[in-house]
């Protein structure tokens, strides 16, 4: 079956914009997580999203806000874009969530803050 | 503050070696540790430990789980240029909801 899809795969933006990142899950897998990778930071948990409802937050300012779709497709968005938030954003996606179900990746989008 | 920590940072072998990467853990409500290898992409998933004592083997790939020392080991026998990648140590905490803390990685480079 089809893994976890993330559009766009990379995206160039400047300070102040916002962006919208997309999520679609493994068919059948209604829980997504958000991460935010970088280099020395590894992955910073952002939020995880199960049946359209925000289940769990990581410790990120509300610039950083996120949904989920009826169909479990999971959207993030970031507004008033900083240099920091240059990063490999990756989502995560399980049945369920939690009870020792490993978290299947997709490839992430790339966004690049100039 | 929950903390997953993994050494070494980095490491360069040569292929055919035998390695062991490192992962310790202070995380409340431990309900798994998950380990993860990284090339250029998505993060795809090798062993979950929940069990001390109980060796996961996969092919060249080994780990274990020691719950009373919170660590874990990974281990690569024969190395080959393939597997140079970062190895992502993950550790299952639940309070009320579930999450999951990463480590930082260790980044592999295996020389041919």
């Amino acid at each position: 079956k089809a893994g976890v899809t993330q559009t766009p795969r990379y995206l160039i933006k400047t300070r102040g914009q916002q962006v919208t990142l997309s999520c679609s899950p493994i068919s059948g897998h209604r829980s997504v997580s958000w991460y935010q990778q970088t280099p020395g930071q590894g992955l910073q948990f952002l939020f995880e999203y199960f049946s359209e409802t925000q289940r769990n937050k990581g410790n990120f300012p509300g610039r950083f806000s996120g949904r989920q779709f009826s169909n479990s497709r999971s959207e993030m968005n970031v507004s008033t874009l900083e240099l920091g938030d240059s990063a490999l954003y990756l989502c995560a996606t399980t049945f369920m969530g939690g009870n020792n179900q490993p978290q299947h990746f997709g490839d992430g989008t790339r966004l690049s803050i100039l | 503050e929950d903390k997953v920590v993994q050494s070494p940072l980095s490491l360069v072998v040569h292929e055919g070696d035998t390695v062991t990467l490192n992962c310790s853990y202070e995380v409340t409500n431990f309900r798994s540790l998950l380990w993860y290898k990284q090339e250029k992409k998505a993060p795809t998933f090798l062993f979950m430990l929940t069990s001390s004592g109980i060796e996961k083997k996969s092919g060249r790939l080994s780990s274990i789980l020691d719950k009373k020392e919170l660590f874990s080991i990974l281990n690569i026998t024969a190395t080959q240029t393939g597997d140079s990648a970062v190895y992502l140590c993950a550790v299952e905490s639940h309070s009320g909801t579930y999450k999951y803390i990463f480590g930082t990685g260790t980044r592999l480079k295996v020389l041919a």
